[in-house]
């Protein structure tokens, strides 16, 4: 299996930059890191993907060491409607998406 | 916008009861999982399915079956409800087998009683 490992909750304020670290030691050749962001009674919804080095879409940068061991999400200047839970995944061939716990953002005024 | 919907967003059954729980996907996606989301597990994998009547067992298959009739169509079946799958239910569709990403429903919350 390919577990992801990443903390239970970050806070932070208003316009700051938030990075989101997710750790999967046993990452194969193959996989890809995935991060979603859920809010309350809704279903997850993808932010971005990546296989090695930097992802920059426009809305998250997803940064991968070249031994794709971890991984880290960051949110630039982040507001109040960031608040939510954000999940670190592996994703393997088409079918197999190794979800971890989830790391609850609080992004306070 | 690829919308997957689902059929309940809030449900309430008996212990022994046979559950339905439905999915629909718009956009002719060829896969559909369903998912169980609990407080500190994050989500498992419950069924997945290729194709009209293909499906294959994920992680925590147990007390669960399905069933794919149509493309767009994906159930989930609790033969025999029990209070401990009393849990957040959600329904993803990826369009074929390259990188594309999952596309979630909106979830529908079971509470077994």
């Amino acid at each position: 299996l390919a577990k992801t490992t990443q903390p239970i909750s970050m806070d932070s304020y208003e316009g700051q930059e938030v990075n989101i670290t997710c750790s999967h030691n046993n990452i194969a050749t193959n996989d890809y890191i995935t991060w979603y962001q859920q809010f309350p009674s809704q279903g997850p919804r993808f932010i971005i993907q990546g296989y090695k080095t930097k992802v920059t879409n426009e809305v998250a940068s997803l940064f991968i060491p070249a031994d794709r061991k971890s991984s880290t999400l960051s949110l630039p200047r982040v507001s109040l409607s960031d608040t939510a839970v954000y999940y670190c995944l592996v994703r393997r061939n088409f079918n197999k998406f190794y979800f971890g716990s989830g790391t609850k953002l609080n992004v306070k005024p | 916008d690829v919308k997957v919907t689902q059929s309940s967003r809030y449900l309430v059954k008996r212990t022994g009861e046979k559950v339905f729980l439905e999915c629909v996907q718009d956009m002719d996606h060829e896969n559909m999982f369903w998912y169980r989301q609990d407080p500190g597990l994050g989500l498992r994998l419950i069924y997945f399915s290729y194709d009209v009547k293909m499906k294959e067992k994920g992680d925590i298959p147990e007390g669960y079956s399905v069933s794919r009739e149509k493309k767009e169509r994906f159930s989930l079946i609790l033969e025999s409800a029990s209070t401990n799958q009393t849990s957040m239910y959600l329904c993803a569709s990826i369009p074929g087998r390259g990188g594309e990403t999952q596309y979630f429903g909106p979830g529908t919350r079971l509470l077994v009683l």
